[in-house]
């Protein structure tokens, strides 16, 4: 999973309660993904960062929001759940080299009740 | 109307059979496309990079791109058990452009 770890890897939690979910990477890869993975829909793009505290919004990013203080770490929050953002939710990097594109980690499988 | 449309099957077929999957596409801006396996409740893991029209191939893996007809390919050559797995199509357009497009993914199942 190129070097990828996220956690948790799967939780349950209530409608309203805040979740943050981590991504980590050792590889110090600059660009790092959030994804959600749903039946029907694919994977698409909640938020994205190209460096340090540099982050910008994907396709669906209401309600959810992203930090990066360290290259190795991006966290997902969720400030308040609702049933519509249970999914399996994808962390990624972007390869380097010419190859520019993206490397997906194991997964995290979030419900939300 | 979806930007990348894939049939999600799913598709079996008998060990050792050659596989086609395919993916067709309405924005004609795309210019990179790449092909993911998926395993059962594993993340999505990069097969094959191509830009372009063409063809390129890896092993018992080939890709296929026709720009023209907004259609690419991927074929599997004596395919295994192990090629059992859901597999997506994705794209974009120019490079560093971040936002990839998937598919929904085809779930192959090969029968030994």
């Amino acid at each position: 999973d190129a070097g990828i770890t996220q956690s948790p890897r799967h939780k349950v939690t209530e409608t309203g309660t805040p979740v943050t979910l981590r991504c980590h990477q050792t590889e110090n890869h600059r660009y790092m993904y959030w994804y959600r993975q749903d039946p029907g829909h694919g994977l698409r793009l909640i938020h994205y960062s190209y460096g340090v505290k540099d982050t910008d919004k994907g396709e669906v990013s209401d309600g959810y929001s992203v930090s990066r203080s360290k290259t190795e770490d991006f966290l997902l929050t969720l400030e308040s759940a609702t049933s519509s953002q249970t999914s399996v939710y994808f962390c990624a990097i972007r390869g380097q080299g010419n190859t520019d594109t993206q490397y997906f980690g194991p997964g995290t499988r979030l419900t939300v009740l | 109307q979806k930007e990348v449309e894939q049939d999600p099957g799913p598709l079996s077929v008998p060990e050792g059979a050659i596989v086609s999957l395919n993916c067709t596409y309405s924005n004609s801006a795309f210019q990179y496309f790449m092909w993911y396996r998926q395993y059962s409740r594993k993340g999505p893991e990069l097969l094959m990079y191509t830009y372009s029209s063409g063809n390129k191939e890896d092993g018992r893996f080939t890709a296929q791109v026709d720009k023209s007809s907004k259609y690419i390919s991927l074929f599997i050559r004596d395919s295994q058990p192990s090629d059992s797995a859901t597999y997506l199509c994705a794209m974009r357009s120019n490079f560093g452009n971040e936002k990839l497009t998937f598919g929904t993914g085809t779930r192959l199942t090969i029968i030994p």
